[in-house]
């Protein structure tokens, strides 16, 4: 299957600082990628969807000068979580989406493995 | 009410045993339905897919959608200790169509 890889898989920040996480699909151009995060025991919860060369789309209550979103390339996605604060620790997954996979209806996200973020 | 529930257990059964993982949902739109395994501190991965009603088997693995019931189950036959994780069902409308994901039943199987 298709392989998304995600950098830094952990992070440690200090509160009010900047980090940027990156999404790289690694054999497959992704013109759409999404943005999750989960809690601990809670389910992943969209952040974001991402289109490449366009803004992307935030879910409800998802501040999006918060969470600046870039996709700047069919292969790569960023998230920076400006001016961290300790409630967004959490861990953020990205899944992009393979348009040559799947049936004609039904396309296969894959996911990242994840970056753990700690704001102190 | 939450577009998927899911039981977030902790379920645990002897190896061997059949286990069975099921989410209702609530949204008669939804036509695709995943089911995800996640082990801790992993992103998610895919285990099987299946559009609208029926069965799909997967090896040790069968997924069933009764849309009538908006209801999914995962069976996993001859449980082992490497099926430990978590197990995550999701759907969606279709292509273009956000995942909805449900929390998540954690699973451990005991050698």
């Amino acid at each position: 299957g298709a392989v998304v890889s995600q950098h830094p898989s952990w992070v440690i920040c200090k509160s009010g600082t900047s980090v940027k996480i990156e999404c790289r699909s690694l054999d497959f151009q992704a013109t759409t990628m999404f943005w999750y995060r989960q809690f601990p025991k809670q389910s992943l919860m969209l952040m974001a969807t991402s289109n490449e060369g366009s803004k992307a789309t935030y879910e409800q209550g998802v501040e999006k000068d918060k969470f600046l979103i870039n996709h700047a390339s069919l292969t790569l996605s960023t998230l920076t979580v400006t001016s961290a604060h300790p409630e967004d620790s959490s861990f953020y997954i990205c899944s992009a989406r393979d348009p040559s996979g799947g049936d004609n209806t039904y396309n296969e996200q894959f996911f990242g493995p994840g970056t753990r973020l700690t704001v102190l | 009410q939450k577009e998927v529930e899911q039981d977030p257990g902790p379920l645990s059964v002897p190896e061997g045993a059949i286990v069975s993982l099921n989410c209702t949902y609530s949204n008669s739109a939804f036509q695709y339905f995943m089911w995800y395994r996640q082990y801790s501190r992993k992103g998610p991965e895919l285990l099987m897919y299946t559009y609208s009603s029926g069965n799909k088997e997967d090896g040790r693995f069968t997924a069933q959608v009764d849309k009538s019931s908006k209801y999914i189950s995962l069976f996993i036959r001859d449980s082992q200790p490497s099926d430990s994780a978590t197990y995550l069902c999701a759907m969606s409308a279709g292509t273009g169509n956000q995942f909805y994901f449900g929390t998540g039943t954690s699973l451990t199987v005991i050698p």
